[in-house]
C-alpha cells in the first residue's frame, strides 16, 4: 500500500539548534515533494518544493533534501527559534491536477 | 502570494441540519480545488477534488451524497455537509493549487465544524 510517514513522535529541541524532520514514502514515484507548516487551528502554509532531479533546496534557514533511491526527504531548520514551533507536513503529488497527499506530520517544539 | 479565503472559520450546528462552507481564491483562478478533513492530531485527509464546471471527484470512502461539492465559478467552491451528525465534527480545509506542474497549494484558514 502507499504510505507517507513522518516522525510520529513530537520533536523537542533547544533554541539555536538544527531541527531535522524525516519524510519517508513507499510505493510512490513523485516528481515533486513539498513541505508545509501548519499552526494549530490554521490551514497549512507552503514552505518549499523540491523536484526529483534536485538533491537539495535551500530557503533562508530551511533546507530540504530529496533522495529518490531511499524514498526519503529530510527537512532541516537551522538556528531554530521558538517561533518555528509548529507541525510540519510533507506532501507528494499523487494524481492528476496537482492532487496532494500529505504525510502524518511532525510536531516541532523549540524551547528557550 | 496567492490568497484562499474560507468561510466560516467555525460553525456549530444541530444534528440533522446542513452546513455550507465556502472557499474562494481571491487573486487567482482555480479550475481545481481540494477539500480536506483533519481530525485532532492527525494529518489532512483528502475528501474530494472540486472541478470547475463539472462533477467533483470523491476519494474512496467519502459519501458524495453527504458531502455535496459545487464549483460554480473559477474562484468559488462550496462544500455542504448534509444531515450532519456528531461524527462529522472535524476541521475542514480547502486548497487551491497554482495551475502549473508541481505548483504549490494555497490553503484556506479552515472551518471548525461542531455538530451537537
Amino acid at each position: 500500500s502507499q504510505k507517507i510517514e513522518q516522525n510520529s513522535e513530537a520533536l523537542n529541541i533547544q533554541e539555536g539548534k538544527t531541527a531535522t524532520l524525516t519524510c519517508n514514502y513507499t510505493n510512490y514515484s513523485p516528481a515533486y515533494l513539498q513541505w508545509y507548516r501548519q499552526d494549530p487551528g490554521r490551514g497549512p502554509v507552503f514552505l518549499l518544493l523540491i523536484r526529483e532531479n534536485e538533491k537539495e533546496k535551500r530557503k533562508e534557514r530551511l533546507k530540504v533534501t530529496f533522495d529518490t533511491t531511499l524514498k526519503q526527504s529530510l527537512f532541516h531548520i537551522t538556528a531554530s527559534q521558538p517561533a518555528d514551533s509548529a507541525t510540519y507536513l510533507c506532501a507528494l503529488f499523487t494524481g492528476g491536477g496537482n492532487k496532494l497527499t500529505f504525510g502524518t506530520g511532525t510536531q516541532l517544539k523549540v524551547e528557550l | 502570494g496567492a490568497v484562499v479565503s474560507q468561510h466560516p472559520s467555525w460553525v456549530i450546528c444541530k444534528s440533522g441540519t446542513s452546513v455550507k462552507i465556502e472557499c474562494r481564491s481571491l487573486d487567482f483562478q482555480a479550475t481545481t480545488m481540494f477539500w480536506y478533513r483533519q481530525f485532532p492530531k492527525q494529518s489532512l485527509m483528502l475528501m474530494a477534488t472540486s472541478n470547475e464546471g463539472s462533477k467533483a471527484t470523491y476519494e474512496q470512502g467519502v459519501e458524495k451524497d453527504k458531502f455535496l461539492i459545487n464549483h460554480a465559478s473559477l474562484t468559488l467552491s462550496t462544500l455542504t455537509v448534509t444531515s450532519a451528525h456528531p461524527e462529522d465534527s472535524s476541521f475542514y480545509i480547502c486548497s487551491a493549487p497554482l495551475d502549473r506542474a508541481g505548483g504549490e497549494a494555497f490553503f484556506g484558514q479552515g472551518t471548525r465544524l461542531t455538530v451537537v
